[in-house]
């Protein structure tokens, strides 16, 4: 099964300090995944794909084949960027491949 | 606008009882997912349906099951009702036509078993 891995639950910043939440995947193909954000009392909504190498809300995501990371980044942290965040493998047509992470809840301190 | 909706938005129920889980989506996509989110486990997958035809388990598929009643309608029933299974469930569509397709949620059901 396709896994990936987002080793902090937790993780707090603050306000204008770069942040950086991790992700690892631990399967072979195409890697390509998705960052995927959940703000306060809001649905579940896709940040960013890496086919689409764009960067939303100053967020940007490098794909590191060597390191098999594909870690959420922002050089400066805002307080609206406090959200639990979900990284994704590709829906395959496979059985038990949709696994997300186990996010990562980000606070930013004013 | 297209949209995923869930009904009810919130539900508290007894142990043992019987409930369901609506999910409507006016996306056109053939696929539907039910997600439960749990603090500390994240989001995990308890059944998915790529057409109406198609229904699969998920990685916790026990102690559910679904309908998949049109492409529009997926519905996920809890049989007999357990404390453990308090947690907020989400519903999500995607479209087959894309080779890495994103999935679409709905707003959420917050699920309270007593």
């Amino acid at each position: 099964a396709q896994r990936v891995t987002q080793p902090e639950k937790l993780l707090s910043v603050f306000k204008g300090a770069p942040v950086e939440l991790k992700c690892n995947y631990s399967y072979s193909g195409s890697p390509e995944l998705f960052w995927y954000v959940q703000y306060s009392r809001q649905r579940l909504q896709l940040l960013l794909r890496h086919i689409s190498r764009e960067s939303i809300k100053g967020f940007t995501a490098d794909l590191n084949k060597g390191e098999t990371s594909f870690h959420l980044k922002k050089p400066f942290a805002q307080e609206e960027d406090s959200a639990m965040y979900y990284c994704a493998p590709p829906l395959g047509t496979g059985a038990n491949n949709l696994f997300f992470g186990t996010g990562t809840r980000l606070t930013v301190i004013p | 606008d297209a949209d995923v909706t869930q009904t009810p938005r919130n539900r508290i129920t007894k142990t043992g009882k019987r409930i369901m889980l609506e999910c409507s989506q006016t996306k056109g996509h053939d696929r539907m997912y039910w997600y439960r989110q749990d603090p500390g486990l994240g989001l995990r997958l308890i059944y998915y349906s790529f057409d109406v035809k198609d229904i699969n388990k998920g990685e916790i598929s026990d102690g559910y099951s679904v309908s998949r009643q049109a492409q529009a309608k997926f519905s996920l029933s809890l049989e007999s009702a357990i404390p453990n299974q308090t947690a907020l469930y989400f519903c999500a569509t995607s479209d087959a036509g894309q080779g890495f397709e994103t999935q679409y949620f709905g707003p959420g059901t917050r699920l309270l078993v007593l």
